[in-house]
């Protein structure tokens, strides 16, 4: 199957720093991704849509200048949490739909914690 | 009124149960439907998408109910490996897919 890499895959920071999680398709292009967040025992809460080469859509409620998406490639997707706060501690995930697939493949998240 | 609901569990079944997931979804523009598995601490893994004339995989097989818009996973002879949260995820074409919350299965030995 398709295979999404994300990364780093854990990572500490302080208060106010920025911090830049990459996710790559490694075998297949994508022209969308899926930025989602995990809070403990909730459900994946979808951020934004990923679109390469335009400007990323944002969920309801998601600051779009604290959370940057840039999708530059068709195999890659950045998101960075700008000025992390201990509130934006979370499971990142991103995924890519695989062509005209209505599959989504997942990256294999990033556990964001800020001191 | 949440798009996708489903009963968080957990489910407690001993090894050999048949156990059955049941997840209602509220728009029905909805057009694709799957199950993931996700472990603890860990990204979802698609376990099987779900079609109207159900299907089957092995132990798991997915029904879909489009007039009562529920869709159901059922697990025969659980195994321990079986342990995680199983979550319902709805689809419209070209459009975001739409997680449950999870039910969460334990099966103990």
């Amino acid at each position: 199957g398709a295979v999404v890499s994300q990364h780093p895959s854990w990572v500490i920071c302080k208060s106010g720093t920025s911090v830049k999680i990459e996710c790559r398709s490694l075998d297949f292009q994508a022209t969308t991704m899926f930025w989602y967040r995990q809070f403990p025992k909730q459900s994946l809460m979808l951020m934004a849509t990923s679109n390469e080469g335009s400007k990323a859509t944002y969920e309801q409620g998601v600051e779009k200048d604290k959370f940057l998406i840039n999708h530059a490639s068709l195999t890659l997707s950045t998101l960075t949490v700008t000025s992390a706060h201990p509130e934006d501690s979370s499971f990142y995930i991103c995924s890519a739909r695989e062509g005209g697939l209505n599959k989504a493949f997942f990256g294999q998240g990033t556990r964001l914690t800020v001191v | 009124r949440k798009e996708v609901e489903q009963d968080p569990g957990p489910f407690n079944v001993p090894e050999g149960a048949t156990v059955a997931f049941n997840c209602t979804y509220s728009n029905s523009a909805s057009q694709s439907f799957f199950w993931y598995r996700q472990d603890c601490r860990k990204e979802p893994k698609l376990l099987m998408s779900v079609y109207s004339s159900g299907n089957e995989d092995g132990r798991f097989t997915a029904q879909l109910n489009r007039a009562s818009q529920y869709i159901s996973l059922l697990i025969r002879d659980s195994k321990l490996s079986d342990s995680a949260t199983y979550l319902c995820v709805v689809n419209r074409v070209t459009d975001k897919l739409i997680f449950g919350t999870g039910t969460r299965l334990q099966v103990f030995p």
